[in-house]
């Protein structure tokens, strides 16, 4: 079962910041927030990840809470091409019988509108 | 790079059939990954290997289902025989090792069993 909570669709208008929250409260220490986007008929894409410390790059920031219970991915600048399931992933590492599995949940459904 | 490269794009059979979804990975990706998208049940990871070798198959759903790699740069999913049930897209993806690598995604395979 996926260990992540997110709401299952938002609106956000063109041009503006799109906010994606992300609950994780039962996170544990050695466990990564991973998070992905699908856009129609297309295979999952890689958008950013992070352990405690916010990060940030070309498509996306991620800001992760002090307790690393919750966390929320920004697009800066959303444009009708960001219209896509994304969704928040907790991943464990190395050494679990779980490794390198993307146990993927309902994710948010973002809908960018003009 | 090409990126993933899955063939064929569609695939249209009768029960009973078997059907055989072909992987192409990214060169110089370690890892590969069998995942199954229905509306039902989301994205469920099937099989993943690890230099060729599988990894876990926990997510196989039953004996009609087999996953073979052959060689760094080629795998094979086998349903035989195929039921209705068994109609989703199904996606590979790599990376280039299996914990916190990030896996990309190629195109899918869109399977419909009558």
């Amino acid at each position: 079962d996926a260990k992540t909570t997110q709401p299952p669709s938002m609106d956000c208008a063109e041009g503006r910041a799109a906010n994606l929250p992300c609950n994780h409260s039962t996170i544990s220490g050695n466990e990564y927030v991973y998070w992905y986007r699908q856009i129609h008929s297309q295979g999952p894409q890689y958008i950013i990840h992070g352990l405690k410390n916010n990060e940030t790059n070309e498509m996306a920031s991620l800001i992760i809470t002090e307790d690393r219970k919750s966390s929320t991915l920004i697009l800066p600048h959303a444009t009708l091409r960001d219209t896509a399931v994304y969704y928040c992933i907790v991943r464990l590492l190395n050494g679990s019988s779980n490794t390198g599995k993307l146990i993927f949940g309902q994710g948010t459904t973002l809908q960018v509108k003009p | 790079d090409a990126g993933v490269i899955q063939s064929p794009r569609h695939e249209v059979t009768e029960m009973g059939q078997e059907v055989t979804l072909r992987c192409k990975p990214i060169s110089g990706h370690n890892s590969l990954f069998w995942y199954r998208q229905t509306m039902m049940r989301g994205l469920e990871l099937l099989i993943y290997f690890n230099n060729n070798v599988p990894i876990d198959d926990s997510g196989m759903p039953e004996d009609r289902f087999s996953a073979k790699m052959p060689n760094a740069s080629f795998s094979t999913l086998k349903i035989q025989p195929s039921e209705p049930r068994d109609s989703a897209v199904y996606f590979c993806a790599s990376s280039p090792g299996p914990d916190t690598d990030t896996q990309y995604f190629g195109p899918g395979t869109r399977l419909t069993v009558l």
